[in-house]
């Protein structure tokens, strides 16, 4: 199936900084892809969608300068976590479907392994 | 409006039992139905999906689930446990008009004991 990969898988940093997480589609092109978080022992919330070469969409309450969401190429969307507080650690997700294979002509979701992100 | 149940937040069975996973969803249009797997520090991974055709599907390490509309439900089951099915489960609807919103449950952790 297709792969989705996220970069880093572990963050830490300080407050105030910011992070900047990769999601790549490693074998096919994603005109969308999504981002979620995730807080401990819980389901995924979607924070926005990424559509290549626009404006994502964001999820009702997710803050669009806190979280910069770039979806410059067919393969690659960023998610930047602006002057990070330690409320902002969690496990972020990115997923995206393949609209090339039958999955995505039903919403079947391909996701990147996640990154944790800490910040002190 | 959509919404996906997962009945249990935590399932313990031994190794070797039945295992069943709960879900149950609410959908105006017919909905595409998705189980994922997820370990600990991992993204998730499709374990199998419905999409048409026959409601009894089959997944990847022994999983199947079985669609039934009747009751607007989509359990997962397997026969046995292993020890490596310790992870959390998550069931998902996914609606077809206007782009495929994917709506998740709140995900069921299995415990296998030894």
């Amino acid at each position: 199936g297709a792969v989705v990969s996220q970069h880093p898988s572990r963050v830490i940093c300080k407050s105030g900084t910011s992070v900047k997480i990769e999601c790549r589609s490693l074998d096919f092109q994603a005109t969308t892809m999504f981002w979620y978080r995730q807080f401990p022992k819980q389901s995924l919330m979607l924070m926005a969608t990424s559509n290549e070469g626009s404006k994502a969409t964001y999820e009702q309450g997710v803050e669009k300068d806190k979280f910069l969401i770039n979806h410059a190429s067919l393969t690659l969307s960023t998610l930047t976590v602006t002057s990070a507080h330690p409320e902002d650690s969690s496990f972020y997700i990115c997923s995206a479907r393949d609209l090339t294979s039958g999955g995505g002509n039903t919403g079947e979701l391909f996701f990147g392994e996640g990154s944790r992100l800490t910040v002190l | 409006a959509q919404s996906v149940t997962q009945l249990g937040s935590h399932v313990s069975v031994s190794e070797g039992a039945l295992v069943l996973l709960r879900c149950n969803y609410s959908s105006s249009v017919p909905p595409y139905l998705f189980w994922y797997v997820q370990y600990p520090n991992q993204g998730l991974q499709l374990l199998l999906k419905y999409t048409t055709g026959a409601t009894l599907v089959k997944g990847i390490n022994g999983f199947e689930a079985e669609f039934k509309k009747s009751e607007t439900s989509f359990h997962l089951t397997k026969p046995s446990a292993h020890m490596s099915d310790a992870a959390e489960y998550f069931c998902a609807v996914s609606i077809g008009t206007g782009g495929f919103k994917t709506i998740f449950g709140a995900g069921t952790r299995l415990f296998v004991k030894a």
